[in-house]
């Protein structure tokens, strides 16, 4: 499975955006790009996801590199809600694909008021 | 929120004793996974099922086993606990019966279990 790097911790201030960063570098073809967040003592929670193009839903927004090898997570107006950790990680789409995926240790995100 | 409940929610037992937690699903989603996470390593796929008494291993299946006698549910047993196995444990499921796939995961609350 291919891996993913991203930052141990970032903080934010509330109601400011927030990028959260992912390299993915050898990433593949059939690779589709997750992320997921967990708050503190709850399971983790889907986000976003996306294969090439630019994703926004009502969570965040996506930015995929041109050549794929890295994204960006975005929330536009953090919230205190938003504190958690957040994982990049890649899903394959590829044959006989099982949707395991494979975590990291994520970004901790902590958001003061 | 998708239907996944795990069961117990906590456990204490002692080393040597066999354990067994439960997930159940009411979504007949056709993929599930047990994932353990620990301080320092962020969530660690055990096992995993693609169906129907079909199951294989993840990155940590050393001293689990797993069975998926019906779609609705999904066991991981732990045959004889030891303290390394003390954990949170997350259950799992993905998939839609019949329609598309997205690979979007949903967790269920998780079951903490402490090994003396």
């Amino acid at each position: 499975d291919a891996k993913t790097t991203q930052p141990n911790s970032m903080e934010s201030n509330e109601e400011e955006p927030v990028h959260l960063p992912c390299n993915h570098s050898t990433i593949s073809g059939t690779d589709y790009i997750h992320w997921y967040r967990q708050l503190p003592s709850q399971g983790p929670e889907y986000v976003i996801h996306g294969l090439t193009s630019n994703v926004n839903n009502r969570m965040a927004s996506l930015a995929i590199a041109e050549d794929r090898k890295s994204s960006t997570l975005i929330l536009h107006r953090a919230t205190l809600r938003d504190a958690a950790v957040y994982y990049c990680i890649l899903r394959d789409s590829g044959g006989g694909a099982t949707n395991k995926l494979i975590f990291g240790t994520g970004t901790l995100l902590a958001v003061q008021p | 929120d998708a239907g996944i409940t795990q069961s117990p929610r906590h456990k204490v037992t002692e080393t040597g004793t066999p354990v067994t937690l439960r997930c159940h699903q009411t979504e007949n989603h056709r993929y599930m996974y047990w994932y353990r996470q620990d301080p320092g390593h962020g969530l660690r796929l055990i096992h995993y099922s693609y169906g129907v008494k079909d199951t294989d291993k993840g990155e940590v299946s050393d001293g689990y086993s797993v069975s998926r006698s019906k779609t609705e549910d999904f066991l991981l047993t732990l045959e004889s606990a030891t303290s390394s196995q003390t954990s949170v444990y997350f259950c799992a499921i993905s998939g839609n019966r019949g329609g598309p796939n997205t690979g979007e995961l949903f967790f269920g609350e998780g079951s903490r279990l402490t090994v003396l």
